[in-house]
């Protein structure tokens, strides 16, 4: 089957507008993960979604980046009024479940994003 | 807080040598670790998954190995290539959902 895709795979906006990001994950995949990687840094867990279960939004940066998870299956990451340092790859990865110790995360192919 | 350190953080190797990458974290109740190759320009790319029961993990040129108590991971490839360059990151993923990535190695293998 389809591994995770992402769209769009570049964005470019004005400091200042909206912005939504999507992740179509494999399949079955009942969790869901956003990292963000900015230029010449490591990835930056965002939040995590598992199944039904409130996610795990501790990493997001600031209140202007809120994520949904519609029917267990796409989710949109939405970063609002964005600034010059949010210009970044958002990369997106899904496993069979988060909580055990036995499954591989599968990553997306990532949005580039860029606030000019 | 979870830590992950990753050396060296950049290798240049000629054509056909072994050559060993080392991770290491500070907290050593992991569920699992993986390892990952990054290509520049793309997304992540799973190489080997080490459970926390495992001691070791093969696949094909590559092995990785995991000492949870001294919180070590190791990644050998064997007979490098030219198409082993790339990016290689290691994920401890410890309690919660919160999988922690090193900054990684980047290889470059001269053909």
């Amino acid at each position: 089957g389809a591994g995770v895709s992402q769209s769009p795979s570049n964005k470019v906006t004005e400091k200042g507008k909206d912005v939504e990001l999507r992740c179509d994950p494999i399949s079955g995949h009942t969790a869901l993960y956003w990292y963000r990687q900015s230029l010449g840094q490591g990835l930056e867990f965002l939040i995590y979604f598992q199944g039904n279960s409130a996610p795990d939004k501790s990493g997001l940066p600031s209140d202007r980046f809120s994520a949904e998870r519609t029917g267990g299956s796409v989710s949109t990451l939405t970063i609002q009024r964005t600034q010059q340092e949010d210009s970044a790859v958002y990369l997106c990865a899904s496993s069979f479940d988060g909580t055990g110790d036995t499954y591989e995360q599968y990553f997306g192919p990532g949005t580039r994003l860029t606030v000019t | 807080k979870q830590e992950v350190t990753q050396i060296p953080a950049a290798l240049s190797v000629p054509e056909g040598e072994n050559l060993v990458l080392n991770c290491s974290f500070t907290d050593s109740a992991i569920y699992n670790l993986q390892w990952f190759r990054q290509d520049p320009g793309k997304g992540l790319t799973s190489l080997l998954l080490i459970q926390s029961s495992q001691r070791e993990q093969t696949s094909g040129r590559l092995n990785a190995s995991l000492d949870k108590s001294s919180g070590r991971s190791t990644l050998y490839i064997a007979a490098s290539q030219p198409g082993d360059s790339a990016t290689y990151l290691c994920a401890p993923k410890a309690g919660g959902f919160k999988t922690i990535f090193g900054a990684g190695t980047r290889l470059f293998v001269k053909a």
